[in-house]
């Protein structure tokens, strides 16, 4: 079975911290992305990567940058975390983004920030 | 820009029949997708429409119509288990797959 592994299910930070959120998925699958879940605001995409050290933003980057330094791997980074960044955040694969029933989501990583 | 609009909450009884409506606005437009997702959990999808009319799985059904940029999911004999989230979600040629805010759908005996 196709997964998508988040490190962390819970997380605790303090505010300014870096963070590192951690995804990794077995699939050989090219793209891969970072969403972040809010309470009436959906799922919102931050960043993602078609390939190995390419990024692309999504609708909300602000406060976040993104690695992929391996196929498997795509890691989101808090450089300073804030209270306004404490959310559900989802790890997403897929071998085609055009291809819908590809897309994977890991089971998330709850961030708090205090 | 890009959006998508779909109610926040909707209720209805085991057995009946419910539809989730969303309507988007969404630059490269490729196709609409549906995602359930239960509390705690991760999203799984459920179904796309890539072309204008219904797609059926099951006791699930999804619509599209482009020319309107609407499209719903339509859940016909409603189990408890069906309590959930449902987000609808547009993909475009930009790669990127953007989601609806939810609809929670609360079953009830």
């Amino acid at each position: 079975d196709v997964k998508v592994t988040q490190s962390s299910r819970y997380l605790v930070k303090r505010t300014g911290e870096k963070v590192f959120l951690e995804c990794v998925q077995d699939m050989d699958h090219e793209n891969m992305f970072w969403y972040r879940q809010d309470p009436g605001l959906g799922l919102r995409l931050i960043y993602f990567s078609y390939d190995v050290k390419m990024k692309e933003k999504g609708d909300i980057p602000e406060g976040y940058s993104v690695s992929r330094e391996k196929k498997e791997r795509f890691s989101l980074i808090l450089e300073s975390a804030s209270t306004n960044q404490t959310s559900m955040y989802l790890c997403a694969s897929t071998p085609d983004s055009l291809d819908p029933y590809g897309y994977t989501f890991g089971s998330g990583t709850r961030l708090t920030v205090v | 820009g890009q959006s998508l609009e779909q109610p926040s909450e909707v209720t209805a009884v085991e057995g009946a029949i419910v539809q989730i409506n969303c309507t988007y606005q969404t630059s490269g437009f490729y196709g609409l997708s549906w995602y359930q997702q239960h509390d705690g959990g991760a999203p799984t999808f459920l179904s796309y429409n890539g072309l204008d009319g219904l797609e059926e799985t099951g006791r699930f059904s999804s619509f599209l119509s482009r020319s309107d940029s609407y499209g719903y999911l339509l859940l016909q004999e409603l189990q408890m288990k069906d309590s959930a989230s449902y987000f609808c979600a547009a993909s475009s040629n930009t790669g990127k797959l953007i989601f609806g805010q939810g609809t929670t759908l609360q079953v009830k005996p």
